[in-house]
C-alpha cells in the first residue's frame, strides 16, 4: 500500500492560465473522489469516479473544471481558465467499494492564482 | 441535501482530560456517520464510522464515538487526551443511497501539556 499520490503539490499560475493536477489511487481502490478544501473550511465534494466512469458531479462545480479517469487507473482534474477563486487545495482520494465510507486521501495539490 | 455542522471551531482540553469533540448532521433517511482526521502536512485520515448496529463505535487511536439519532448527533470522544491528538478533526456524513461525503468545516482540537 503505497498510498495516493498527488502530483504536482504545488502550483502557481497567473489568472486565464490552464492547469492540470494528477491523482494515482491506490491500486486496488476502484473509487475514486476528488475534493477542494480551502483555508479554515471542510472539503467541499467536486467529483466520483468508479472505475473510469465519472458517476457523480457537484452542481458548484464550474464548466472550466474536468476530470477524467481513463482506464480506471490514474485520474486528472483541469480546471480551464482560471480564477483567483480557484485557490484551493485540490485533493484526491480513493476507497475499495467494500469499505463504505472509508476515503483514503491524498497530501493534496495547492493552487495558487495570482 | 445533507449537511454537517461542527459548533466549535476550536477545542482546548489538559493532557490526560477527557475530549469532546461535537458534531451533528441532517441527511435523508439513516446515516452513515465518519470522523476524520488532518494532521499538520498530512492527509486526512479515516478514524471511525457509523454505518448501524451499536451507537457507541469505536476507531483508531482510543477514539470512540456515540451516535444520538434523537439529537442527530455523532460527538467524537477519548477517555484521556494526549498531546498527540492535537489536530484537525473533520465530521462527515453520507446518505445510504450516495456515494459523496458531506464534510463539517472542522474542529481544531489542542492539547495542552
Amino acid at each position: 500500500d503505497t498510498g495516493v499520490s498527488q502530483d504536482p503539490r504545488h502550483k502557481i499560475t497567473k489568472r486565464g492560465q490552464n492547469v492540470t493536477f494528477r491523482c494515482d489511487p491506490i491500486s486496488e481502490h476502484n473509487r475514486l473522489y476528488w475534493y477542494r478544501q480551502t483555508l479554515g473550511q471542510g472539503p467541499e465534494f467536486l467529483t466520483y469516479f468508479q472505475n473510469e466512469a465519472q458517476l457523480e458531479k457537484s452542481r458548484l462545480l464550474s464548466d472550466r473544471f474536468s476530470a477524467e479517469r481513463p482506464k480506471g487507473s490514474f485520474s486528472t482534474l483541469e480546471i480551464q481558465r482560471t480564477e483567483q477563486g480557484d485557490s484551493a487545495m485540490y485533493l484526491c482520494a480513493s476507497s475499495p467499494a467494500v469499505r463504505i465510507g472509508e476515503l483514503f486521501f491524498g497530501e493534496g495539490s495547492r493552487l495558487t492564482v495570482l | 441535501a445533507q449537511s454537517v455542522a461542527q459548533p466549535e471551531d476550536q477545542v482546548n482540553v489538559a493532557e490526560g482530560n477527557p475530549l469532546t469533540v461535537k458534531c451533528t448532521y441532517s441527511v435523508s433517511g439513516n446515516p452513515y456517520l465518519f470522523w476524520y482526521v488532518q494532521y499538520p502536512n498530512r492527509g486526512l485520515q479515516f478514524l471511525l464510522k457509523y454505518i448501524t448496529g451499536d451507537n457507541l463505535v469505536k476507531g483508531s487511536y482510543g477514539f470512540e464515538a456515540e451516535f444520538n439519532k434523537s439529537q442527530t448527533s455523532f460527538h467524537l470522544k477519548k477517555p484521556s487526551a494526549l498531546v498527540s491528538d492535537s489536530a484537525l478533526y473533520f465530521c462527515a456524513v453520507r446518505d445510504n443511497a450516495g456515494n459523496m461525503l458531506t464534510f463539517g468545516g472542522g474542529t481544531r482540537l489542542m492539547v495542552k501539556p
